[in-house]
């Protein structure tokens, strides 16, 4: 599995975008870039993925770099509810499924 | 509405007393997973369903067993818990297993705690 690189910790003002970056420079051709967060100690939370192209969706947008090795997660407006764990995961080709959680990256959200 | 449901959510219980933590999901998933989680090793792979009757180990599978005899159940099984299998637990299911719908849908969590 391809690894992947987070800052430890971020901070964020209320109604201010977030943007928390992740390395995944040995990411293979057939693996997809993956975001999740976990609040406190609740099941982790799928956001959104991607494979090469720019994503969105109601929570969230996924910028992906031309090379693939690195991503950037945007919440537009954060929320103090948006305070979590944010966790990039690189998965799929011949993992099975397989999420790797590493470290992640905690996301504080000030008023 | 859509979710995967474990229970119990909380469970204190002692050395060497079988237990079974249920997992069950409502969205026809094929793919199910247990992990754990503890602090500062992250959440780690316990098992996986590929579908039913198809089960394999994931990172820690120690200790542990599980069955797939319908699509919508995977029990976690403790035949004799230790103290070192006190943790975290989290099911998970997703549509499939890999490519672009490995999204994956968790549970509550059931915290256990074996003394």
């Amino acid at each position: 599995d391809a690894k992947t690189t987070q800052p430890p910790s971020m901070d964020c003002a209320e109604g201010r975008a977030a943007n928390l970056p992740c390395n995944h420079s040995t990411i293979s051709g057939n693996e997809y870039v993956y975001w999740y967060r976990q609040i406190h100690s609740q099941g982790p939370q799928y956001i959104i993925h991607g494979l090469k192209n720019n994503e969105t969706n109601e929570m969230a947008s996924l910028i992906i770099t031309e090379d693939r090795k690195s991503s950037t997660l945007i919440l537009p407006h954060a929320t103090l509810r948006d305070t979590a764990v944010y966790y990039c995961i690189v998965a799929g080709g011949t993992s099975y499924g397989k999420l790797t959680f590493g470290q992640g990256t905690i996301l504080t959200v000030h008023p | 509405e859509a979710q995967v449901t474990q229970n119990p959510r909380y469970l204190i219980t002692v050395t060497g007393k079988k237990l079974t933590v249920t997992c069950s999901q409502n969205m026809n998933h094929e793919y199910m997973s247990w992990y754990r989680q503890d602090p500062g090793l992250g959440l780690r792979q316990i098992y996986y369903s590929m579908n039913v009757e198809v089960t394999d180990k994931g990172d820690v599978p120690e200790g542990y067993k599980v069955s797939r005899k319908e699509k919508r159940n995977f029990p976690l099984i403790l035949e004799s818990p230790s103290p070192n299998q006190t943790s975290l637990y989290f099911c998970a299911s997703s549509k499939l297993a890999g490519g672009p719908h490995n999204e994956q849908f968790f549970g509550p969590g059931t915290r256990l705690t074996v003394l």
